[in-house]
């Protein structure tokens, strides 16, 4: 079972709506998640946290944690073309130093 | 706010030229990370340090090492470069020993190998 697994995409969205991107990941202790963009060529940019069960929203994006189903996940509302990018879970190991472990990330593409 | 900055954007080097590639970062961050990154394969750590001259070997450490001599520089090392090194290098920082463990990452040298 890999570390952190999340669909390749592409997810295809139209402009305006819902973007829903899932991830699982296998360590039960984990404690820390986080969710970072990637546009094509460029460095991963941090845009979530979250370390406790529930949502947290900012903005226009919302990060979802289910530690019993071992399940993050992130909404972007109102999505734009601006958000077509790549998407990348992470999460940390527990009791493994301070290194965290990144899935391989969703393709997310916003039809105008 | 956080800078992660790497000394080239892109990078062609030889087979068998040793390559220096260089992350500073300006926020006090005691651990710092390399990555790479390949079409498929995610990224995958290289190498990572919690302090001067401290370093640990990640996931892919063959064919590299590192240096870090200051606290904000990290340096990556390909002592003899070959072509299956061609990829998107990857820097990044984090604070120690809290539960948060934010990674930010440099802009990525993109480096060939011909």
């Amino acid at each position: 079972q890999k570390e952190v697994e999340q669909n390749s995409g592409p997810l295809s969205v139209p402009e305006g709506a819902i973007a829903s991107l899932n991830c699982t990941y296998s360590d039960r202790g984990s404690q820390s998640f986080f969710w970072y963009r990637q546009y094509s060529g460029k460095s991963p940019e941090l845009i979530m946290s979250i370390y406790s069960n529930g949502d947290k929203e900012d903005g226009r994006f919302t990060a979802q944690l289910n530690k019993a189903s071992q399940y993050v996940s992130l909404l972007i509302r109102d999505s734009q073309p601006s958000d077509s990018a790549t998407y990348l879970c992470a999460v940390n190991k527990m009791n493994r130093d301070d290194k965290i472990i990144f899935g391989k990330g969703t393709r997310l593409h916003i039809l105008p | 706010d956080v800078k992660v900055t790497q000394s080239s954007r892109y990078l062609v080097k030889r087979t068998g030229e040793k390559v220096f590639l260089e992350c500073v970062q300006d926020m006090d961050h005691e651990n710092m990370f390399w990555y790479r990154q390949d079409p498929g394969l995610g990224l995958r750590l290289i190498y990572f340090s919690y302090d001067v001259k401290m370093k640990e070997k990640g996931d892919i450490p063959e064919g590299y090492s590192v240096s870090r001599e200051k606290k904000e520089r990290f340096s990556l090392i390909l002592e003899s470069a070959s072509t299956n090194q061609t990829s998107m290098y990857l820097c990044a920082s984090s604070l120690r020993g809290t539960l948060f463990y934010e990674q930010y990452f440099g802009p990525g040298t993109r480096l060939t190998v011909t």
